[in-house]
């Protein structure tokens, strides 16, 4: 079944643990993103990439990092997690970056409360 | 800078009946690409409908169809026969030549049995 896995779906951590939240694509899928959600504000991108160690900022990177070292995993990493980065994230990807014109297939989403 | 605002933060209907979501937008773009994106209790994000601003004709897809109004930068969605598994929120969303997705606020509808 063609898929986007993120791991843990919840996660209540504390003020500067650092964590990783996992995604992985089963598609063979060039594009991959990581956006955030919340209430009143929609989704926001965080970051993207568009193939394997191409990596760029979104709308909302700071405190947030990536690595794209296979196609089919892109992790998000909190190094110093923060009480403002409470929120539900979510991974999504499409075939290539114009392929977002046309669809993007999300993850079931990762609810992450930092005390 | 795309600006989406929905501008109902909550919507309900009476199952079998008919509901409009409304959205607009703002972008300076003339070629750019329109979507709702639908997000169940599940969280699951799942598209909808999506809409080329090229195209005059409005897309349908079965119960789901929108009047996207060019000129005046709406593009809303109307639910036919609506059923109990569209209870969601539905976010509309633009994007433009930069390849990046602007998202509105979201709109939770509920469906009444």
């Amino acid at each position: 079944e063609a898929q986007v896995t993120q791991n843990p779906r919840y996660l209540i951590t504390v003020t500067g643990k650092k964590l990783t939240v996992t995604c992985s694509q089963n598609m063979n899928h060039e594009y991959m993103s990581w956006y955030r959600q919340d209430p009143g504000l929609g989704l926001r991108q965080i970051y993207y990439s568009m193939n394997v160690e191409v990596t760029d900022k979104g709308d909302v990177p700071e405190g947030y990092k990536v690595s794209r070292k296979e196609k089919r995993n892109f992790p998000l990493i909190l190094e110093s997690p923060s009480p403002n980065q409470t929120s539900l994230y979510f991974c999504a990807s499409s075939s290539t970056i114009t392929d977002i014109y046309n669809e993007q297939f999300f993850g079931p989403g990762t609810r992450l409360t930092v005390l | 800078a795309q600006t989406v605002t929905q501008s109902q933060p909550e919507m309900s209907v009476q199952e079998a009946e008919t509901v409009t979501l409304s959205c607009t937008y703002d972008t300076s773009e003339s070629d750019y690409y329109l979507f709702w994106y639908k997000q169940p209790p599940s969280r699951q994000m799942i598209l909808v409908i999506r809409q080329e601003a090229y195209k005059q004709q409005n897309a349908t897809e079965n119960r789901f169809s929108v009047n996207f109004q060019k000129a005046a930068k709406s593009f809303s969605l109307k639910i036919s026969d609506s059923q109990l598994g569209d209870a969601a929120m539905y976010f509309c969303a633009s994007a433009d030549s930069n390849y990046q997705l602007i998202w509105g606020a979201g709109t939770k509808l509920i469906i009444k049995p």
